[in-house]
């Protein structure tokens, strides 16, 4: 059981340049969720799904896009990176959004824009 | 705002010893507070979910406590072992929308 896998595991852009992160998970959860962690501060809501197909802003949604064409996959693209995008990406998932279902996080990625 | 706060920022212990983490909350309306651990170059770990009438919750060492009117909590850690070295995280859940509100976390480190 994987749980929550994140691809690439690090990866450096320059600036204007593009990229998707591939998030899977294998719970069969409903919800899914792309957060940026920043030193400092704590984890900033960038975008999330509540089901297939579906997807919503976040807290920063800003020059990134979304996509949950499969209930298992959520990707998170950036279309042209800036130097404020560098951040450690974390996804996660549950099965639902209250009551007891905690939320289960992926490793994260490590991107760097220069 | 919704803000939530932790204290200390960083804490260093002897293998062994207890330490007490804090969280204070201002956020609204509250739907449940959760824990979560978090190893260097790795994904959060759910530690305890604690809802409005909870005041205690335990996951083998570690025990959280919630108090809901003055909108504080606190991670309890007892006879802290070198694997306990990570940041803890404060998670606020509100009753609507998809919002967790998310605190800077306590950074351990457990010396031997």
């Amino acid at each position: 059981n994987a749980g929550v896998t994140q691809t690439p595991k690090f990866r450096v852009l320059k600036t204007g340049q593009s990229m998707t992160l591939l998030c899977a998970q294998d719970m069969n959860h409903e919800y899914m969720y792309w957060y940026r962690q920043d030193p400092g501060m704590g984890l900033r809501l960038i975008h999330y799904s509540v089901g297939e197909g579906t997807t919503a802003k976040g807290e920063v949604p800003d020059g990134y896009n979304v996509s949950r064409l499969k209930k298992q996959n959520f990707l998170l693209g950036l279309e042209s990176a800036a130097p404020s995008q560098t951040s450690v990406y974390f996804c996660a998932s549950s099965y639902s959004r209250q009551g007891n279902s905690p939320l289960h996080f992926g490793n994260g990625t490590r991107l760097t824009v220069t | 705002k919704n803000q939530v706060e932790q204290s200390p920022q960083s804490l260093i212990i002897l293998e062994g010893k207890n330490c007490t983490l804090q969280c204070n909350y201002t956020v609204s309306p509250f739907s449940n507070l959760r824990w979560y651990k978090q190893d260097t170059g790795r994904g959060p770990v759910s530690l305890t979910i604690m809802t409005f009438s909870e005041n205690t919750k335990s996951n083998g060492r570690y025990t959280a406590t919630l108090d809901a009117d003055t909108k504080q909590s606190s991670l309890h850690i007892t006879a802290s072992q070198l694997s306990d070295s990570a940041s803890y995280i404060c998670v606020v859940s509100l009753t609507y929308g998809q919002n967790f509100v998310f605190g800077p976390g306590t950074r351990l480190s457990v010396l031997p």
